[in-house]
């Protein structure tokens, strides 16, 4: 099934810093999301970008696409400690029903004082 | 405001008891989903719903079964825990495929 990988696996980075993460994925893609999972709970949707688009943004966040390169990446500026978290991306691709419904293993965050 | 709840933020099971887990969402959405989430194996799919007494099987449905009665609501059943199934379990659900999903808290469960 389709799933996406993300790298680094963990990002440790001072307060105030930009934090990037990246996904790449295998097959191709009607849309790819990421997700932000603090400890122990759910995940919470962050921001969904179209395989017709190249970049998005959403507050303190940026995604960009390459689907040439089946790759994602997100970048956060000016973290915070509330940024701490694991954050997945999701690639999906329409009428595969349950086969590409996986999440990657996720970049865990950590944002230092 | 969306709401996805799970019945039990822990729950504790002894090796060879049938356990129920259950997941409610209030936004009439027609896919629901329950996936298992273990360290270093990420997300994986158990089982979805994609309308009512509708299921497929993911990625890893032995030892589970499903069930969903009402459009609101989706189960998980272990017929008979054993302790490979201590995990975390998380519920979501979406309105359409692929659309953004929307996750319940999760259910620790641990099995003796």
């Amino acid at each position: 099934s389709q799933q996406g990988e993300e790298d680094p696996q963990a990002l440790s980075i001072q307060e105030g810093e930009n934090a990037t993460m990246n996904c790449s994925y295998k097959t191709s893609i009607n849309n790819l999301q990421w997700y932000r999972q603090n400890s122990g709970r759910g995940l919470v949707h962050l921001i969904l970008i179209r395989s017709n688009e190249r970049e998005k943004h959403s507050g303190r966040l940026r995604v960009t696409l390459d689907t040439s390169k089946k790759s994602s990446s997100l970048l956060i500026t000016a973290s915070r400690a509330a940024d701490t978290a694991s954050y997945f991306c999701a690639p999906w691709r329409a009428g595969g029903g349950a086969d590409g419904l996986t999440f990657g293993k996720g970049t865990h965050l950590i944002i230092q004082p | 405001d969306v709401k996805v709840t799970q019945s039990s933020r822990y729950l504790v099971k002894r090796t060879g008891e049938k356990v129920f887990l259950e997941c409610v969402q209030d936004m009439d959405h027609e896919n629901m989903f329950w996936y298992r989430q273990d360290p270093g194996l990420g997300l994986r799919l158990i089982y979805f719903s994609y309308d009512v007494k509708m299921k497929e099987k993911g990625d890893i449905p032995e030892g589970y079964s499903v069930s969903r009665e009402k459009k609101e609501r989706f189960s998980l059943i272990l017929e008979s825990a054993s302790t490979n199934q201590t995990s975390m379990y998380l519920c979501a659900s979406c309105t359409s495929l692929p659309d953004t999903q929307y996750f319940g808290p999760g259910t620790r469960l641990t099995v003796l």
